[in-house]
């Protein structure tokens, strides 16, 4: 079946201008993550939602972050006024329902590279 | 709060040969463990996971990993990589406690796998 699939897969921008991310998880799965991961670094986590509901939130590092998901199924990651310290790799991930961790895991998708000028 | 560790940004190893990838955490509560790979412009792919029981997890592609809790490590191996073992790992982990898979990652490890 098909994965978790991100679009676009490369954005270019610039500074101040707002972008918005979309994430298609597979379908059936509960959770969704957002990651953000800057060059030569590990994946770090922003956000992720249960169903339509933000369950977390900690990780979006200011209020020009924000996410959606309304349907409880695709996803939206918005930066507004974006800044060169943006530029990164956006990874989105899927899960059947977080906190099932035994028979659980995070299938993520292909990434959308930021690059913010 | 949790953090991981992998000291070595790049291992470059012969094909056939045995290889180990070092990752340590640190946590105050206990933890999953994870390691993932990624081949170019992929997704993170689950190698394998430690949650309970025994120390000595098996994962895809001939990986191993073995969890100990004295030394707060989750080092990975194989016996004899292949060139198309080339990647990159990430190690990470969730902790146990809260009702949540949120993943914190090390800064990952370039395996380069030479002919």
């Amino acid at each position: 079946g098909a994965g978790v699939s991100q679009s676009p897969r490369y954005k270019v921008t610039k500074r101040g201008q707002d972008v918005a991310l979309r994430c298609d998880p597979i379908s059936g799965h509960v959770s969704l993550y957002w990651y953000r991961q800057a060059l030569g670094q590990g994946p770090e986590f922003l956000t992720y939602f249960n169903y339509e509901a933000q369950q977390d939130k900690s990780g979006l590092p200011n209020d020009r972050f924000s996410a959606e998901r309304p349907e409880g199924s695709i996803s939206t990651l918005t930066i507004q006024r974006t800044e060169q310290r943006d530029s990164a790799m956006y990874r989105c991930a899927s899960s059947r329902l977080a906190g099932e961790v035994r028979d659980n895991e995070q299938f993520f998708g292909p990434g959308t590279r930021l690059t913010v000028l | 709060a949790q953090s991981v560790t992998q000291l070595d940004s790049q291992v470059p190893v012969f094909e056939e040969a045995p290889v180990e990838l070092r990752c340590n955490y640190s946590s105050s509560v206990s933890v999953y463990l994870f390691w993932y790979v990624q081949y170019p412009n992929q997704g993170l792919q689950l190698l394998l996971k430690y949650l309970s029981g025994s120390t000595l997890v098996k994962g895809i592609n001939g990986f191993e990993a073995e969890f100990n809790k004295s030394q707060t490590s989750f080092h990975l191996r194989k016996p004899s990589v292949h060139i198309s073992d080339t990647a990159e790992y990430f190690c990470a982990v969730s902790p146990s406690f809260y009702n949540t898979d949120k993943l914190i990652f090390g800064t990952g490890t370039r395996l380069q796998v030479f002919p």
